[in-house]
């Protein structure tokens, strides 16, 4: 049974470098799939972030390229996100999750999710 | 980008009822690359359907999904106590994206 664990600082500062971790048990990062960050603000929706194919491909949302960046540790069977030049907006519930790869490069749903883990922008 | 409109914001329904969601998308998903989430507060998101009307692993008889092109239906017939949360469609493909969420709550 895959299991994907969220783990970083709960604060960080403004204009400073949000840095998560996502280990992966029960399954090895580099045979296949998508690995990727999705986001909730508190009270509010879901907006995906950026996936990285177990190739070492990325995909990032366009509103947010620029500041993301998601790498592969396939040492430790885990992958992070960096997001730079974090505001308050950037404050929210961040998880990690799996998709399968679909039709060409296509991200596919996301299953299963991480637990997730709050991040709170402030000084 | 494709903009998903769910509706209605909030329904309130009873334990025994039929429930249906709707999810409109601003320009047709390709190859019906449309999943639907429920989400319980303090949890994570939890996939129900994927491909429109794929169940998901363990996932009850009583959840279906419909639609293509730009209109889509999430169904749940005789409403559980426990089927009372946030649920979430979602576009996938090169861009995923998510809509704002239908609440269903207990009347």
């Amino acid at each position: 049974q895959v299991q994907l664990q969220e783990s970083g600082p709960g604060l960080v500062k403004p204009s400073e470098t949000l840095s998560l971790t996502c280990t992966v048990s029960g399954y090895s990062i580099s045979s296949g799939y998508y690995w990727g960050w999705i986001r909730q603000p508190p009270g509010k929706g879901l907006e995906w972030i950026g996936s990285i194919y177990h190739s070492g491909s990325t995909y990032y949302n366009p509103s947010l390229r620029g500041r993301v960046t998601i790498s592969l540790d396939t040492s430790k069977n885990q992958f992070s996100l960096k997001l730079t030049s974090v505001t308050a907006a950037d404050t929210a519930v961040y998880y990690c999750a799996r998709s399968v790869r679909i039709f060409g490069t296509s991200i596919g749903w996301f299953d299963p999710w991480g637990q997730g883990t709050l991040v709170t922008v402030s000084s | 980008e494709i903009v998903l409109t769910q509706s209605p914001g909030t329904l309130s329904l009873s334990p025994g009822e039929g429930a249906t969601l709707s999810c409109r998308a601003s320009q047709s998903v390709s190859r019906n690359y449309l999943a639907w989430y429920q989400q319980k507060p303090g949890q994570a998101p939890r996939l129900l359907i994927y491909g429109a009307s794929s169940r998901a692993t363990g996932i009850p008889d009583r959840f279906s999904g419909s639609g293509s092109g730009t209109d889509f239906t999430l169904t749940i017939t005789r409403l559980e106590p426990e089927d009372f949360a946030v649920y979430y469609c979602q576009q996938y493909g090169t861009s995923p994206s998510f809509g704002q969420g239908t609440k269903l709550e207990i009347k």
